[in-house]
């Protein structure tokens, strides 16, 4: 049963380009909601989070939109770069469980 | 360095085999996860210490599956019996208290032959 559902799966863009990943949920005890980037050989490394008492939030190139009515949530990457090539993953949090809950993952390529 | 650091990176082992691997976490982390990686998936979780107190245990973790923190500093996991199906990368995170964030460490990939 998955909780955090993502999509898609994969996505290619040119650099410059904007990839846009989406994840919704259904447990609406979560309360936390960080989003991670991941490289081959790698653990997954923490880009950005936010609550669900906030609509959106930046940090440098990479921004969260969140819509709590919908129960959906979605990372943007603005001006990508072939660097940002990697997997993302989105996470989500209850208090209650004290653990994550990770979404099935986005390979995305930057092509140059 | 002072992230999370774990050992061995890589472990390759015959089926059956007992195998244990070792966490270092952040040092003033009170919080320490245990978590699974299969290829193309995200992390499912596994286990959590706050201290050394574990306190809560995934029904992915099998009777085989046992972790410690004996002092709540490092944490070690061990699975006995190792079968095909524990092959993965097995994460382990730390925070602080609550919904501070988790830090992972690069993993143990295991391979079972």
């Amino acid at each position: 049963q998955q909780q955090v559902k993502q999509s898609p799966q994969s996505l290619i863009v040119q650099k410059g380009g904007i990839p846009i990943i989406n994840c919704a949920y259904e447990n609406t005890a979560f309360d936390y909601f960080p989003w991670y980037q991941q490289f081959p050989g790698k653990g997954p490394a923490l880009l950005i989070a936010i609550r669900p008492d906030v609509s959106e939030k930046k940090e440098g190139r990479f921004t969260i939109s969140f819509n709590k009515s919908a129960k959906q949530f979605s990372l943007h990457i603005m001006d990508s770069q072939p660097g940002d090539s990697a997997t993302y993953f989105c996470a989500a949090w209850e208090a209650a469980g004290n653990k994550l809950t990770f979404g099935g993952g986005t390979r995305v390529l930057v092509k140059p | 360095d002072t992230g999370v650091s774990q050992n061995p990176r890589h472990k390759i082992t015959k089926r059956g085999q007992n195998v244990t691997f070792r966490c270092d976490p952040i040092s003033e982390h009170n919080r320490l996860y245990w978590y699974r990686q299969t290829l193309g998936q995200g992390p499912e979780f596994l286990t959590y210490f706050q201290n050394e107190a574990q306190l809560e245990k995934s029904r992915l973790l099998s009777d085989r599956f046992s972790a410690e923190r004996p002092k709540g500093s490092f944490s070690t996991l061990e699975i006995q019996r190792t079968e095909q199906g524990d092959s993965a990368m097995y994460l382990c995170a730390s925070s602080g208290t609550g919904d501070q964030p988790q830090h992972f460490g690069d993993g143990t990939r295991l391979s079972i032959l």
